[in-house]
């Protein structure tokens, strides 16, 4: 059964930086491209960033593009979003997906999410 | 970058009715969309890919058509356990981006 479990969502202040995590387990993961998807309180879905199999290309919202940076290390099955400059407006639930379909362009499974909270 | 619209932003129906959700997209992304559905407090989950193709183990009272700009998402037959919010998704443009609609919240009447 594929898994995927996020960490490292905390309160932080506006201008700072956090990483998050996913660990990944039940496919072979450096078969495929993953994805962060965020979710704002109450709101919609949001796309943030796409990282290839082998990390050889990465792509980002342009919400995100210059502060966020996404990576992963296939030897120990997990994703990572780096996110600085932090604003209020990246409040949000960060789920990790699987990318799916011949280009890896679209979600499944998920996690749960991560919660961030972006506040002084 | 491509727009997703996609109506009614909410809706209640009965059991066993009919329900439909349409997405519009901004520009042609010919069937590269995706359907999926969001209990509540859950993550989303994957129901329609490529416009039309019902995921494994997805009941078939879901449907989904459509190409170009175009697409409609059907429940043939609303069940209590279709509660939820369900987005569309575009995946035609990356770089640019991969793009969602705002979501339909379905309830029960």
């Amino acid at each position: 059964e594929v898994q995927l479990v996020e960490s490292g969502g905390v309160v932080v202040q506006p201008g700072g930086s956090l990483r998050l995590s996913c660990a990944a387990s039940g496919f072979t993961f450096d078969d495929y491209a993953m994805h962060w998807v965020r979710q704002a309180p109450g709101k919609g879905l949001e796309w943030v960033s796409l990282i290839s199999w082998d990390g050889g290309s990465t792509y980002y919202a342009d919400s995100v593009k210059g502060r966020f940076t996404i990576s992963r290390d296939n030897s120990k099955n997990s994703l990572y979003l780096q996110m600085n400059s932090l604003r209020a407006e990246d409040t949000a639930l960060y789920y990790c997906a699987k990318g799916a379909g011949a280009e890896g362009n679209w979600f499944d499974p998920w996690g749960q999410g991560t919660l961030v909270t972006v506040s002084s | 970058d491509i727009q997703m619209t996609q109506s009614p932003s909410s809706l209640s129906a009965s059991v066993g009715d009919r329900v439909t959700i349409t997405c519009q997209a901004s520009q042609d992304i010919s069937n590269y969309l995706n359907w999926y559905q969001q209990k509540p407090g859950k993550a989303p989950k994957l129901l329609i890919y490529d416009a039309s193709n019902l995921e494994t183990g997805v009941p078939s009272r879901f449907s989904g058509s459509g190409s170009g700009t175009d697409f409609t998402f059907t429940i043939s037959s609303l069940q209590p356990e279709d509660i939820a919010t369900y987005y569309c998704q575009q995946y035609d443009n990356l770089p640019a981006g991969l793009t969602f609609g705002g979501g339909t919240k379905v309830e029960i009447k």
